[in-house]
């Protein structure tokens, strides 16, 4: 099955840096990668995602990129700001019509330092 | 709009018990997935419903059983519960064919 593989585990940047959080996968028929962030005592909540057919996607200070051929796909956050503290989990999936269970990595806990 | 509602939202049963966790999901939404997560990892799929079948399970023992109700709310349920199981326990709902889940905020199961 899907492997999901995830770094840092921790990120520690100063307010207004940026921030990169890396994930790898292996199963080569996975198409659609999103990225959520939890907040303490609460769901994750999509903040963007990817499909295989597009290389980059950017939503205001959030991008994210996908590389199909060395199964890597990163989380870019500019500009980066105290509630950007959180922790952010990457997943892959194969969208398919009989549903879409989805394979997370291990999480990244972020901190954003005034 | 209410979100994904998940009840009770603390949980504390004795090993070898039984529970039952509750999910509605989000308004026009018709699929449910079940997630456990536990402390400091990301979460892993039980199971899913559509159309109150289950559609795709995960690598989870026969204790764990759910059900979808006609009006697309869901139910998780654990046998024989194991110190294990204790975990946080996230329902997400979906539109078939559509992308993007959306996460409730979980029942934190503890088993003592």
């Amino acid at each position: 099955g899907e492997n999901v593989e995830q770094h840092p585990s921790t990120l520690s940047v100063q307010e207004g840096d940026s921030a990169v959080i890396k994930c790898t996968y292996s199963d080569s028929a996975s198409n659609y990668f999103p990225w959520y962030k939890q907040e303490l005592g609460k769901g994750p909540q999509l903040i963007i995602d990817i499909r295989s057919n597009v290389g980059e996607k950017k939503d205001q200070r959030i991008a994210v990129t996908l590389n199909k051929t060395a199964k890597h796909f990163s989380l870019h956050i500019t500009e980066t700001q105290p509630e950007d503290s959180a922790v952010y989990f990457c997943a892959a999936s194969i969208l398919t019509g009989g549903g879409n269970k989805l394979t997370f990595g291990t999480g990244t806990q972020l901190k954003v330092e005034l | 709009d209410a979100g994904v509602t998940q009840s009770p939202t603390h949980l504390i049963k004795t090993r070898g018990q039984q529970v039952t966790l509750r999910c509605s999901p989000k308004s026009g939404h018709d699929t449910v997935s079940w997630y456990q997560q536990a402390l400091g990892q990301g979460p892993q799929f039980i199971f899913q419903y559509y159309e109150e079948e289950e559609r795709q399970r995960g690598n989870f023992p026969d204790r764990f059983s759910g059900h979808q109700f006609p009006n697309y709310s869901s139910e998780l349920n654990v046998n024989a519960l194991l110190l294990g199981d204790s975990a946080l326990y996230l329902c997400a709902s979906s539109l078939a064919g559509v992308e993007g889940y959306t996460f409730g905020s979980g029942t934190r199961l503890t088993v003592v």
